[in-house]
């Protein structure tokens, strides 16, 4: 089966710098990867997704690419801000959805 | 916006017991899916529903899990004998398709955090 390894488990930013949270999967008929944003105690909730035939994807300070040769795919947020400390999972997908084992952000005002 | 809709939000129960977690999944939505999450950990599949029957479950999901989809708006993740490893909490999905990228967006319940005593 499919496994999805998500890097690093932890990350620490200062207000208005970047963020990058890196996936890689193994599984190359992997065709659909999510990220889910999960705010403590509260349900996954989609922020952006990217399609295996397209290499990135850009919504507001948002961004996926996504290397299929290599098989990864990351998270790029810019101009953090304290409202985008939660946990995020990455995952990947063909026909179950496999999570990656979540990346806990702290912005620091 | 629709939302998928979990209940209760907590349930308490006796090692042992049986428990039956409720969902409704948003109403144009064809394709059911139950997740676990351990705290503190990576969200996990265990099964997925469509046309009134399994479409596919993780080997987490074992001869003590059931789901049903008993009328036309609910459906429901039946553990038989909770055992306190099967505290967790429980998210159900849906989505309009599966298969068709344009419609396989997962929309997540509140979830339901199940404690095993």
């Amino acid at each position: 089966g499919e496994n999805v390894e998500q890097h690093p488990s932890t990350l620490s930013v200062q207000e208005g710098d970047s963020a990058v949270i890196k996936c890689t999967y193994s599984d190359s008929a992997s065709n659909y990867f999510p990220w889910y944003k999960q705010e403590l105690g509260k349900r996954p909730q989609l922020i952006i997704d990217i399609r295996s035939n397209v290499g990135e994807k850009k919504d507001q300070r948002i961004a996926v690419t996504l290397n299929k040769t290599a098989k990864h795919f990351s998270l790029h947020i810019t101009e953090t801000q304290p409202e985008d400390s939660a946990v995020y999972f990455c995952a990947a997908r063909f026909n179950q959805f496999y999570f990656g084992t979540g990346t806990s952000l702290t912005v620091i005002p | 916006e629709p939302e998928v809709t979990q209940t209760p939000s907590h349930q308490v129960t006796q090692m042992g017991q049986e428990v039956i977690l409720r969902c409704v999944p948003i109403s144009n939505h064809l394709y059911f899916y139950w997740y676990r999450q351990i705290l503190g950990q990576k969200v996990e599949f265990l099964v997925s529903f469509y046309n009134n029957e399994i479409s596919e479950k993780s080997e987490i999901f074992d001869d003590q899990f059931s789901v049903e989809r008993p009328d036309g708006s609910n459906f429901t993740l039946k553990i038989r004998s909770t055992k306190l490893e099967d505290s967790a909490m429980y998210f159900c999905a849906s989505s309009r398709s599966h298969r068709d990228l344009a419609k396989n967006i997962q929309y997540f319940g509140a979830g339901t955090r199940l404690s095993v005593l």
